[in-house]
């Protein structure tokens, strides 16, 4: 089953505009990463947040975190049409350390 | 650094088919992942090893579905008979040690099954 869930499905933006993903789930995690992956191709890691941490960044991108409502953002500033991709949140929860990944949010930059 | 490696990239076969997917995991990662792919249900874990030992195949979907690792450098992930229903991308992942968190793609292996 899926631990996190992303909002929107999918999202289409103009070029230099900013894009909001959102990731909720369900249990308790020891940090929760952003994947990125172009149409055929694999996924890439993008940043790690953990749990005692409230917000990062990474060049255009910022992770929030918010462990009491069980939820995540993944903001993209800036974008370009290169940022065009599924943007995937996973939880990595439990003594176990496997991650679980969610649905994926849709981005679509138009140039 | 090559990357983990997949092979192949894809595949068609036919219903009832054995098929052999590889990976080479990068050079020094202790753990391994391989994961499926498809529209309907998103990625799933199928199983995982930490120092070549499985740990977790409890997202395995059946008996026709099997994962060695005989070293620390290769694993497959074998469906014998194959199905259409087995139609998905299968990715392999691995990551340095079992409680760090970035995982390391590869591009995945593309199955059609007829």
């Amino acid at each position: 089953s899926q631990q996190g869930e992303e909002d929107p499905q999918a999202l289409s933006i103009q070029e230099g505009e900013n894009a909001t993903m959102n990731c909720s789930y369900k249990t308790s995690i020891n940090n929760l990463q952003w994947y990125r992956q172009n149409s055929g191709r694999g996924l890439v890691h993008l940043i790690l947040i953990r749990s005692n941490e409230r917000e990062k960044h990474s060049g255009r991108l910022r992770v929030t975190l918010d462990t009491s409502k069980k939820s995540s953002s993944l903001l993209i500033t800036a974008s370009r049409a290169a940022d065009t991709a599924s943007y995937f949140c996973a939880t990595d929860a439990g003594s176990a350390r496997q991650l679980t990944f969610g649905s994926g949010t849709q981005l679509t930059v138009l140039p | 650094d090559a990357g983990v490696i997949q092979s192949p990239r894809h595949e068609v076969t036919e219903m009832g088919q054995e098929v052999t997917l590889r990976c080479k995991p990068i050079s020094g990662h202790n753990s391994l992942f391989w994961y499926r792919q498809t529209m309907m249900r998103g990625l799933e874990l199928l199983i995982y090893f930490n120092n070549n030992v499985p740990i977790d195949d409890s997202g395995m979907p059946e008996d026709r579905f099997s994962a060695k690792m005989p070293n620390a450098s290769f694993s497959t992930l074998k469906i014998q008979p194959s199905e259409p229903r087995d139609s998905a991308v299968y990715f392999c992942a691995s990551r340095l040690a079992a409680n760090t968190g970035e995982l390391f793609f590869g591009e995945g292996s593309r199955l059609t099954v007829l």
